[in-house]
């Protein structure tokens, strides 16, 4: 089982709908969750992070979280073309290491 | 603006040299790491250095050597040791002490390719 994982994808949506992206990871004692967005050819940047369990929302983006079933999601509501991209999560295992899943393709059709 | 700064952006390299990424970071943050990013991998993390003149393996170190001279300054160097260099490089900085406190900043990434 990987660490961290996510469905490659991609992941199509109309404009205007809610787009849910999901991640499990193996590690029981994680305590630390983020989920980056990467345009195709640029770098990632941070968009979520979520430390206990239940819902944190921050403008479209709402992210959950649930460590008995090992598993955080984010939901992006009223989905642009803008949102294009792959969301990467990460997860931190033990101390000192993050550990990234492979990423998820969005498509957002107008 | 403060930010991460990373060149060359595009690099070619003939097998058997090595090549120097630079990464310069004007944020004041004292942790740096490098990434590489392959197509349908995540980031695996290289080296990584949480203060002056000191730094640790990451999980795919071999191959790969760094230097933390000042604070602001993390260049990584792709040694013809390293069996398959092509990839995406990625230089990232955190205000916090370790990977897992506080968020990743990243540079807008150098791209290897070997011919």
């Amino acid at each position: 089982q990987k660490e961290v994982e996510q469905n490659s994808g991609p992941l199509s949506v109309p404009e205007g709908a809610i787009a849910s992206l999901n991640c499990t990871y193996s590690d029981r004692g994680s305590q630390s969750f983020f989920w980056y967005r990467q345009y195709s050819g640029k770098s990632p940047e941070l968009i979520m992070s979520i430390y206990s369990n239940g819902d944190k929302e921050d403008g479209r983006f709402t992210a959950q979280l649930n460590k008995a079933s090992q598993y955080v999601s984010l939901l992006i509501r009223d989905s642009q073309p803008s949102d294009s991209a792959t969301y990467l999560c990460a997860v931190t295992l033990g101390f000192q290491k993050l550990v990234f899943g492979t990423g998820t393709r969005l498509l957002v059709s107008p | 603006d403060g930010g991460i700064t990373q060149s060359p952006k595009y690099l070619f390299r003939k097998e058997g040299q090595n090549v120097t990424l630079s990464c310069e970071q004007n944020l004041n943050h004292d942790a740096m790491y490098w990434y590489r990013q392959d197509p349908g991998q995540g980031l695996r993390l290289i080296y990584y250095s949480q203060i002056v003149n000191d730094f640790q393996k990451g999980d795919i170190a071999e191959g790969y050597s760094v230097s933390r001279e000042k604070k602001e300054s993390f260049p990584l160097t792709v040694t013809s040791a390293q069996k398959n260099p092509t990839a995406f490089y990625l230089c990232a900085s955190t205000s916090g002490p370790r990977p897992n406190t506080g968020e990743l900043f990243f540079g807008e990434g150098s791209r290897l390719t070997v011919l």
